[in-house]
């Protein structure tokens, strides 16, 4: 069975500084990976997702995240914070189960920013 | 630009009650599912529609039922609602073999008393 460990269920960066949510997943097969930011009142937005080919995923909003097989880990990473980055980030497994793609959620990381 | 439409944002029930939660989505998507969220347990799925006249169960279903009305509308319905079903709705959409849900609606904010 597949899961999702999020690491730290709140972040503080300051403003410039470096963004790091760690995520660890499990899975059985060579599972697709992503992540999702929520904003207050709103739905989930997909930041990025790694399926296959290079391990490094580029996505919206500067984020990256790199796809480290042989430590089970997806972590998100940014260069340098904005407020406008203060947010909840959900990462996310799936792999195939049936006739879909059954994707599991970790329980979410609120990140603040700090002017 | 409206995406995935959810209607309504906000609900207050009595336990026993029952109402319908609407999903519309104007992408073309052939894949719809519904999650609730909870606070420190992520998303969890109730239902998923891969097709038009498809629908599955997904981690969480009992309490409720869905219909796929046609390609943009998925609605959730509870038919005697129970205050363990307090929660945040999303509606979601995706392609086909897109392998997850791409786009959310703003969620609907259920409370039942």
């Amino acid at each position: 069975a597949q899961s999702v460990t999020q690491l730290g269920s709140h972040v503080s960066v300051s403003e410039g500084a470096l963004v790091l949510l760690r995520c660890n997943y499990s899975s059985s097969v060579p599972p697709y990976l992503f992540w999702y930011v929520q904003y207050p009142n709103q739905g989930l937005q997909l930041l990025l997702k790694y399926t296959t080919g290079a391990t490094l995923v580029k996505g919206i909003n500067g984020f990256e995240a790199e796809f480290k097989k042989s430590e089970t880990s997806f972590h998100l990473t940014k260069p340098s914070a904005h407020m406008s980055d203060a947010a909840e980030y959900f990462c996310a497994v799936s792999e195939a189960s049936g006739g879909y793609q059954k994707v599991t959620f970790g329980i979410g990381t609120k990140l603040q920013v700090i002017p | 630009n409206a995406g995935v439409t959810q209607t309504p944002k906000f609900q207050v029930l009595k336990t026993g009650q029952s109402m319908t939660l609407q999903c519309a989505q104007d992408m073309n998507h052939n894949s719809m599912y519904w999650y609730r969220q909870d606070p420190g347990m992520g998303l969890r799925l109730i239902y998923y529609s891969a097709s038009e006249g498809t629908t599955d169960k997904g981690e969480v279903p009992n309490g409720y039922n869905v219909s796929r009305l046609n390609k943009r509308e998925f609605s959730l319905r509870l038919e005697s609602a129970a205050p363990s079903q307090t929660s945040v709705y999303f509606c979601a959409s995706g392609e086909q073999g897109a392998g997850q849900p791409q786009h959310f609606g703003d969620g609907t904010r259920l409370s039942i008393l």
